[in-house]
């Protein structure tokens, strides 16, 4: 039972540069989330989904892109990364009655 | 915005000490959850808090939530050094419980 797997785990990226972050869960979980974590700044969400096709914008958004085509993977897009966004990325996924099981992170360093 | 805010920041203790966390909020709280990061790792979740004045426990853990909902806390009870890391409560979103607002989170440090 794998849970929720995030690729890559760790990714250098040069300002301008565009990338993808993959997430896959196997729980047949509705919600999934995208997260970034910043020293003292815990948890920000950036955008989530409510079931398979939807997207929605959370507190820190721009800049960012996400897609659910299948109710398993939801991704997330830097279209052009900048130093900003430098940090930990956490992938969540949770059905309506428990909490959160998040993936194991991706590092993203933009230079 | 909905904010929920947690104290302390830090906290070190001595190995066999008791540690408590705060979590609050300016407007009444809906459903308390609790998690914990280790260092280097990711979120767990620890528990789920619903109604006015509920407490659970897990083992040296104890959750509560507050009578009138404005607050939460978790206490451990003689700490080790496996509860090194950082405890987070979230709450849910005024807007739904889709999502869940995080507080800043605790870190704690445990002392041999």
């Amino acid at each position: 039972n794998a849970g929720v797997t995030q690729t890559p785990k760790f990714r250098v990226l040069k300002t301008g540069q565009s990338m993808t972050l993959l997430c896959a869960q196997d729980m047949n979980h509705e919600y999934m989330y995208w997260y970034r974590q910043d020293p003292g700044m815990g948890l920000r969400l950036i955008h989530y989904s409510v079931g398979e096709g939807t997207t929605a914008k959370g507190e820190v958004p721009d800049g960012y892109n996400v897609s659910r085509l299948k109710k398993q993977n939801f991704l997330l897009g830097l279209e052009s990364a900048a130093p900003s966004q430098t940090s930990v990325y956490f992938c969540a996924s949770r059905d309506s009655s428990y909490g959160y099981t998040f993936g194991s992170g991706t590092r993203l360093t933009v230079v | 915005g909905q904010q929920v805010m947690q104290i302390p920041q830090y906290q070190h203790v001595q190995e066999g000490e008791d540690f408590t966390t705060y979590c609050n909020s300016s407007t009444t709280l809906s459903n308390i959850q609790w998690y914990k990061q280790r260092p280097g790792g990711h979120p767990v979740f620890l528990i789920q808090l619903v109604k006015s004045g509920e407490v659970k426990k897990q083992k040296r853990l104890t959750f509560q939530f507050g009578e009138a909902k404005k607050n939460s806390s978790l206490h451990i009870t003689a700490t080790q050094t496996t509860d090194v890391g950082t405890y987070f409560c979230a709450d849910a979103s005024t807007s739904g419980t889709y999502k869940y607002i995080f507080g800043t989170g605790t870190r704690l440090k445990v002392l041999a």
